[in-house]
């Protein structure tokens, strides 16, 4: 099987502009997590989807939202792009909440 | 707070050595645990997993232990190698529930030559 895929894989923005990435999941996996990476906070959940439908959300403002398919691919919008929304995005999917998580690569987001 | 939290942030160990790295649960409740590995650049990857039912469980080179009276979870690697080189999460989870999983901050292992 193929493994969790992210697009794009690096980008750089600036202050103020959006920005959308994507997801696709390992197949038959129904639950895709979303993460926010940076050295100084680690590994933060920010939501996860199943079946299109948001079932957890982590503290992040309402800047970050996501969305997911029919299809069990997911994106993530981050919209008036902050200085410290630089980090590494990284996406995780899964056949349950609960189960066992398969991370991707990664985003990594650089905004000037 | 997090509620799974790291002894040691950094671990130096000689190649051929055998590697620990210890995480600390808070979340009584919790009982599905996850060790990942990460290596720079990429995302984490799946190493080995724990239920609470168990208390030890091994895999290629690797155990997790796992003792719930005091809370505390780790990874043995045998024979430490080069490749081994990267960070290390814990993460944890209540399995009967519909949570995320809650991660640690994550152990560097440096493995020296």
């Amino acid at each position: 099987k193929a493994g969790v895929t992210q697009t794009p894989r690096y980008l750089i923005k600036t202050r103020g502009q959006q920005v959308t990435l994507s997801c696709s999941p390992i197949s038959g996996h129904r639950s895709v997590s979303w993460y926010q990476q940076t050295p100084g906070q680690g590994l933060q959940f920010l939501f996860e989807y199943f079946s299109e439908t948001q079932r957890n959300k982590g503290n992040f403002p309402g800047r970050f939202s996501g969305r997911q398919f029919s299809n069990s691919r997911s994106e993530m919008n981050v919209s008036t792009l902050e200085l410290g929304d630089s980090a590494l995005y990284l996406c995780a999917s899964s056949t349950g909440t609960a189960e066992t998580q398969y991370f991707g690569p990664g985003t990594r987001l650089l905004v000037l | 707070g997090e509620s799974v939290g790291l002894h040691l942030p950094t671990l130096s160990v000689q190649e051929g050595d055998n590697s620990i790295i210890n995480c600390a649960y808070s979340n009584s409740a919790s009982d599905y645990f996850i060790w990942y590995k990460q290596e720079s650049g990429k995302g984490p990857q799946f190493i080995i997993d724990i239920r609470s039912n168990m208390d030890k469980r091994q895999g290629q080179r690797v155990t997790v232990l796992l003792n719930k009276t005091v809370k505390h979870l780790s990874l043995q690697i045998a024979a430490t190698q080069p490749g081994d080189s990267a960070v290390y999460f814990c993460a944890e989870n209540i399995n009967s529930g519909n949570t995320p999983l809650v991660f640690g901050k994550g152990t560097r292992l440096s493995v020296i030559a």
